[in-house]
């Protein structure tokens, strides 16, 4: 069964506005990451949170990580039209460390 | 090399065929992942090696998936008896062998099962 679960399934917005994805997991993790996918082919990761970490942030991107709800949250700020993608969430387990396990992915799409 | 490098890119075959997909992942990293990932689905987890074994194979779909690595470098993922439902994008993915260091992924090899 698929450990993390992202919501919403797909989102539209408009150019400039801010983005939220959220990912729920079911598991003990070691960290958590968010990665983008374009065109349904390779992933690109953008920024791992650690389980003793609550909060990060890179550039226009903000990650917060509730390990007590076992939730995350991935913000985009002033979102543009290049950031239209499907973005997944991923859990590095604490035991089999090195897996990662993936949920279903928020297709997120920025309207010009 | 520079990345991760998948081959072929794309694969057409007859239903009943077996098929070898490849993985050259990034010089140095012990970690190897497989995922399949159906049209506008999630990524599904297949198998990871660390080094040459593979102590995870539990997402392996069926007794006609296999996969091998050899060296510590290149994988190869072997569907026999190849069906309509594998069809697919199969990414692999690679990474150093610490605990929350990114993967980095390949462009993938889209399987068409005709």
């Amino acid at each position: 069964s698929q450990q993390g679960e992202e919501d919403p399934q797909a989102l539209s917005i408009q150019e400039g506005e801010n983005a939220t994805m959220n990912c729920s997991y079911k598991t003990s993790i070691n960290n958590l990451q968010w990665y983008r996918q374009n065109s349904g082919r390779g992933l690109v990761h953008l920024i791992l949170i650690r389980s003793n970490e609550r909060e990060k942030h890179s550039g226009r991107l903000r990650v917060t990580l509730d390990t007590s709800k076992k939730s995350s949250s991935l913000l985009i700020t002033a979102s543009r039209a290049a950031d239209t993608a499907s973005y997944f969430c991923a859990t590095g387990l604490i035991q089999g460390a090195q897996k990662l396990v993936f949920g279903q992915g928020t297709r997120l799409t920025i309207n010009p | 090399g520079a990345g991760v490098s998948q081959s072929p890119s794309n694969k057409v075959t007859e239903k009943g065929k077996d098929v070898e997909l490849r993985c050259d992942p990034i010089s140095g990293h012990t970690a190897l992942y497989w995922y399949r990932q159906s049209l506008g689905q999630g990524l599904e987890f297949l198998i990871y090696f660390q080094g040459n074994s593979a102590p995870d194979k539990s997402g392996l779909p069926s007794d006609r998936f296999s996969a091998e690595r050899t060296g510590g470098s290149v994988s190869t993922l072997t569907i026999q008896r190849t069906q309509q439902e594998d069809s697919a994008v199969y990414l692999c993915a690679s990474s150093i062998t610490r605990q929350g260091i990114e993967a980095f992924f390949g462009q993938g090899t889209r399987l068409t099962v005709v």
